[in-house]
Order: structure tokens, then sequence, then C-alpha cells
């Protein structure tokens, strides 16, 4: 039961132009939304969040927009940089204790 | 910075062997995980501690365990190691209160059952 859903594997933008990923979620009980960047042979790390109340959340470079009424949610990357090649995932807490039900991810290609 | 310590970055293991994982945290976290990383499925967890000697399965614990002996140290277990448990394991954790179910990873490891 997969209730964070990521459709695209993979994505491929030229450096410079924007990145956006996108993540479904289908728990109308997710108050929180979480993306995490992973490198190869590295651990996932923290990149963004959002909070329900809000519809939209930046940090430099990235924004993240959340659109409660279709349970849809993206990551906008502007601009887009070489070293943004990574995996994403989405993630939402589910149940007590800090445990993140996480999306199947989406590879990122930064092309030069 | 939290700084989550996985011993085995790469471990290869035959069918059938006793296979342990270690994890280490340095910021006194009450709370731990195991995931697991495969393509095309994302992160899955497998087990989640929240104090030492707690323990509670997550969504794929069939096949695994855990020890948790002391606050900074979670272990997986994996008792008969099979083939379908090659995978990347990841450990996290996270202190009670702090950052909003932000959790701080290990870098992997890498495990293959031949």
């Amino acid at each position: 039961d997969q209730q964070v859903k990521q459709n695209s594997p993979s994505l491929s933008v030229q450096e410079g132009r924007i990145s956006i990923l996108n993540c479904d979620y289908t728990n109308s009980m997710f108050d929180y939304f979480l993306w995490y960047k992973k490198y190869p042979a590295e651990g996932p790390t923290f990149l963004i969040s959002i909070s329900s109340i809000k519809d939209k959340n930046e940090d430099g470079r990235f924004t993240v927009f959340l659109n409660k009424s279709a349970k849809h949610l993206s990551l906008h990357i502007v601009p887009s940089q070489p070293g943004d090649s990574a995996v994403y995932f989405c993630a939402a807490p589910k149940g007590g204790g800090n445990k993140l039900t996480f999306g199947t991810g989406t590879q990122l290609k930064v092309e030069l | 910075d939290v700084k989550v310590t996985q011993s085995s970055r790469y471990l290869v293991k035959r069918t059938g062997e006793k296979v342990f994982l270690e994890c280490v945290q340095d910021m006194d976290h009450e709370n731990m995980f195991w995931y697991r990383q495969d393509p095309g499925l994302g992160l899955r967890l497998i087990y989640f501690s929240y104090d030492v000697k707690m323990k509670e399965k997550g969504d794929i614990p069939e096949g695994y365990s855990v020890s948790r002996e002391k606050k900074e140290r979670f272990s997986l277990i994996l008792e008969s190691a099979s083939t379908n448990q090659t995978s990347m394991y990841l450990c996290a954790s996270i202190g009670v209160g702090r950052g909003a179910n932000v959790l701080t990873f290990g870098a992997g490891s890498r495990l293959t059952v031949l």
C-alpha cells in the first residue's frame, strides 16, 4: 500500500533550467511532508519540508508546493545545477514516533 | 552535527548465514530506525526502536530482528540471509521533540547475499 507515490522514476534537465519533481499521496491525514536527497553510496539528507497549513515553502533554490485538494506536492529547483543530480524522495510521517513513509524516488540528472 | 555511523559499508554473505548490521548514533537520540532501499521501491521501514530494549515492527519485518541494548546502538539481524535480502540498508535516528520528523541517516550498508 504505497501511500506516497512518485510516478516519475527519472528526470533529465539542462543546467540552469527548472527541475520539477512530483509526489502524490493518498492519506488525507498526512499533515507534514519532507523531501530528502540521496547521492550514491551515501545516506539520504534532509532538503526541505512543508506543513499542511502552508501551500509553499522556499529555501534558496528549492521550493516545495503543496496542493491539499489534489493531494499533490512538488519540488522546484531553480536554477538546476549538476550537483543536484541525485535521487529525490518525498516522505510523510505515518503513525507516531517520527516514522516516515517514503515515495519510490525520482532520479534527477542535470546535464551540462 | 549528529552522526549516525554504520560500521560495515559493504558486505557479501552466503545464503543461510547470520548477518549483523550495526548502527551507532552519537547524539543521545531516543528513536532509531532501520530502512532498506531497493530500486523502484524507495525506502521501506523494517524496524523501529523508541527506547532501549523497545522495538516495533515496521512495514517489512519478515526475516529480520533487531537489538537495542544501549541507547546509542541499534543492530539489525538477519537470522538466515536469503538472496532477496540483497539491498542497501539504512539506519536513521531522531531525538524526541526535535527536528519535526527530520531523520538523520547513516551512509548505508550495501549487503549482497549470494
